[in-house]
């Protein structure tokens, strides 16, 4: 089983729609990350959580939520989708002093 | 601000020749982690190779190594011998202190068969 799940791995919907995606890790690590990638401009920070009552702001933060369920979870939402939220979505862990982040496989979503 | 500079948004090379991707960055600490991921069509990201900034000897994982120039703030990539399986993009990033990772826009690498 891989160790950072992402579901949904696609998803279509439409603008003004609320939309949650969530990740989950078996790697036992403390550090959670939400990241975005657009063609042509890599991936960016949206939010990180280095525990469960940690949570930070990323370069892109405005228009998205995130919430720390648990250690292991790790949930991200467009609160009112918008076009220019098409994108895909990366879910990344590490552990403390590792200086390696994990990816989840990516959640494609697509607001039309 | 630290920023990764990736001048090369695409390549493309022969299957079995060496190709080196180009990576600067900029940043005013002394320590710090170095990395490129690899992308393939799957869209998975992978680790290919770290460097750490206090180390002076290159990195090196098989057929990829490192050219990590710390004065200059540069960090290549070089994949020798090259697969067809090596098609992907490439994606230096940079990593502080605060764990936060910069990613370069990526180098989209195609291996000719």
């Amino acid at each position: 089983d891989a160790d950072v799940t992402q579901t949904p791995r696609n998803r279509i919907t439409k603008t003004g729609k609320r939309i949650m995606l969530e990740c989950s890790q078996t790697k036992g690590h403390d550090r959670m990350y939400w990241y975005r990638q657009d063609p042509g401009l890599g991936l960016r920070l949206i939010y990180y959580s280095f525990d469960v009552k940690d949570i930070n702001k990323g370069e892109i933060s405005d228009g998205y939520s995130v919430s720390r369920q648990a250690q292991a979870k790790f949930s991200l939402s467009l609160e009112s989708a918008i076009p220019n939220q098409t994108a895909l979505y990366f879910c990344a862990t590490s552990d403390f002093g590792s200086y390696e982040q994990y990816f989840g496989p990516g959640t494609r979503l697509t607001v039309t | 601000a630290q920023t990764v500079t990736q001048s090369q948004p695409e390549m493309s090379v022969q299957e079995a020749e060496t190709v080196t991707l180009s990576c600067t960055y900029d940043t005013s600490e002394n320590n710090y982690y170095l990395f490129w991921y690899k992308q393939p069509p799957s869209r998975q990201m992978i680790l290919v190779i770290r460097q750490e900034a206090y180390k002076q000897q290159n990195a090196t994982e098989n057929r990829f190594s490192v050219n990590f120039q710390k004065a200059a703030k540069s960090f290549s990539l070089k994949i020798s011998d090259s697969q067809l399986g090596d098609t992907a993009m490439y994606f230096c990033a940079f990593q502080n202190r605060d764990d936060k990772i910069i990613f370069g826009k990526g180098t989209r690498l195609h291996i000719l068969p």
